[in-house]
């Protein structure tokens, strides 16, 4: 099993451009959540998914995010227009109901 | 609603040592799971053990084990024989059943040489 993965691993932008963050989650899992980390806020929940359905999204900080699971197999993140503030790191994690989450390696974003 | 409190923002101890992480939550449920994550300098999160609340009996995991007290709503975390790969951020987290998890603030531990 190759675990979450998660692309870009790194990616720098310019203020105002789209990023797109992708994740693929491990096969057999039926949740899948976004989390951002930075220094100051620590590991903040932005959505999750079961079964491919969006379950909560109040955790996105506004309407330049946004998210999509189509299939099973693949998700992303849409930043539109991307701000300085953004730059954090973004984890993918899934998991089966009521066992631990798998983390992905993250995707370290930078806007400039 | 839940929360986890981590009341040791950084902690350091000599090779070989033995260290006890702090962590305690505040929740109504009767059912749920507990769990320390590591995350390195290679940011990598990296599940460490897991309890569940029904378990009376304590998670051990090598050199990693926990002291479950479920009334006192505590789970902190011993790291026997503390070896220098140990140092890391750990994040003690709660999740409800069938719930999204709560993740406590983090502890940052050195291991000194």
């Amino acid at each position: 099993d190759a675990g979450v993965i998660q692309s870009p691993r790194h990616e720098v932008t310019e203020m105002g451009q789209e990023v797109t963050l992708r994740c693929k989650p491990i096969s057999g899992h039926n949740s899948l959540f976004w989390y951002r980390q930075t220094m100051m806020r620590g590991l903040e929940l932005l959505i999750y998914f079961n079964n491919n359905v969006p379950i909560d999204d109040s955790g996105m900080p506004e309407d330049r995010f946004s998210a999509k699971m189509p299939n099973a197999s693949f998700s992303t993140l849409k930043i539109q227009p991307s701000e300085p503030r953004d730059s954090a790191v973004y984890f993918c994690a899934s998991s089966s109901v009521n066992y631990g989450y798998t983390f992905g390696s993250g995707t370290r974003l930078t806007v400039v | 609603a839940q929360t986890v409190t981590q009341s040791q923002p950084e902690m350091s101890v000599q090779e070989a040592e033995t260290v006890t992480l702090s962590c305690t939550y505040d929740t109504s449920e009767n059912n749920y799971y507990l769990f320390w994550y590591k995350q390195p300098p290679s940011r990598q999160m990296i599940l460490v053990i897991r309890q569940e609340a029904y378990k009376q009996q304590n998670a051990t995991e090598n050199r990693f084990s926990v002291n479950f007290q479920k009334a006192a709503k505590s789970f902190s975390l011993k790291i026997s024989d503390s070896q220098l790969g140990d140092t890391a951020m750990y994040f003690c987290a709660f999740r409800g059943y069938g719930q999204n998890f709560v993740f406590g603030p983090g502890t940052r531990l050195s291991v000194l040489p």
